[in-house]
């Protein structure tokens, strides 16, 4: 059974760097398969961030892509996030999933991140 | 960034059957792009309920069931039971955006 577990701060400061750190578990990150990072504001439906493949690969929203780094440590079998320069609207829970075939199959449980001073 | 549109909100009682509507357009369901439709339970991920336009996941119960045609996809709920009542969204990929989507999102409730 696939798990992914998200970490890291939950609160950041305005202008400030959001990174977050997602450990899979039950699958390789090496495998060849997309990963990705989908965030859900309060009220509102889910957005997809980017993914990268076990190649290093990567592909970003482009309403984000210039604020966004997604990256992968095999060793740690997790991948990571990161998004500059946020504001009180990058507000929301932080999924990361594992993506086959256009679809999202498996979830993390998510995590709150909330962006004020 | 919500190019497909759902409606805000779905009810029926007990045993009903209700539809949830996902309208897209050419660059999305037009282009060929398969439809997936997920149901988010409150504090709780997204959970994939059907995959491909129609394929429903191994214990999905075949209660639920999707269609798609043109720009536009449908998931439909038989014998609706309390344990139905969650937000349900349709997602896809959109080669104008470049990027995968989510629809509006649909609240569902049973009376």
């Amino acid at each position: 059974q696939v798990q992914l577990q998200e970490s890291g701060p939950g609160l950041v400061k305005p202008s400030g760097t959001l990174s977050l750190t997602c450990a899979v578990s039950g699958a390789s990150i090496s495998s060849s398969t997309w990963w990705s990072w989908v965030r859900q504001p309060p009220g509102k439906g889910p957005e997809w961030i980017g993914e990268i493949y076990h190649s290093g690969n990567t592909n970003y929203n482009p309403s984000l892509k210039s604020r966004v780094t997604i990256s992968m440590d095999r060793s740690k079998n997790q991948f990571s996030l990161k998004l500059s320069s946020v504001t009180a609207a990058d507000t929301a829970v932080y999924f990361c999933t594992r993506e086959g075939f256009s679809r999202f199959d498996y979830w993390g449980q998510g995590t709150l991140v909330t962006v004020s001073s | 960034q919500s190019v497909l549109t759902q409606p805000p909100s779905v009810s029926g009682a007990p045993g009903q059957r209700i539809t949830i509507s996902c309208t897209g357009s050419s660059s999305n369901f037009g282009a060929d792009y398969d439809v997936h439709w997920y149901q988010q339970l409150p504090g709780t991920a997204p959970k994939l309920l059907i995959y491909a336009n129609t394929n429903r996941p191994s214990g999905v119960p075949d209660r639920l069931s999707a269609s798609k045609s043109g720009t536009s996809a449908s998931l439909a709920i038989t014998g609706l039971q309390a344990e139905d009542e969650a937000d349900y969204y349709c997602q896809s990929f959109d080669i104008s955006l470049r990027a995968y989507v989510f629809g509006t999102g649909t609240k569902v409730t049973v009376l």
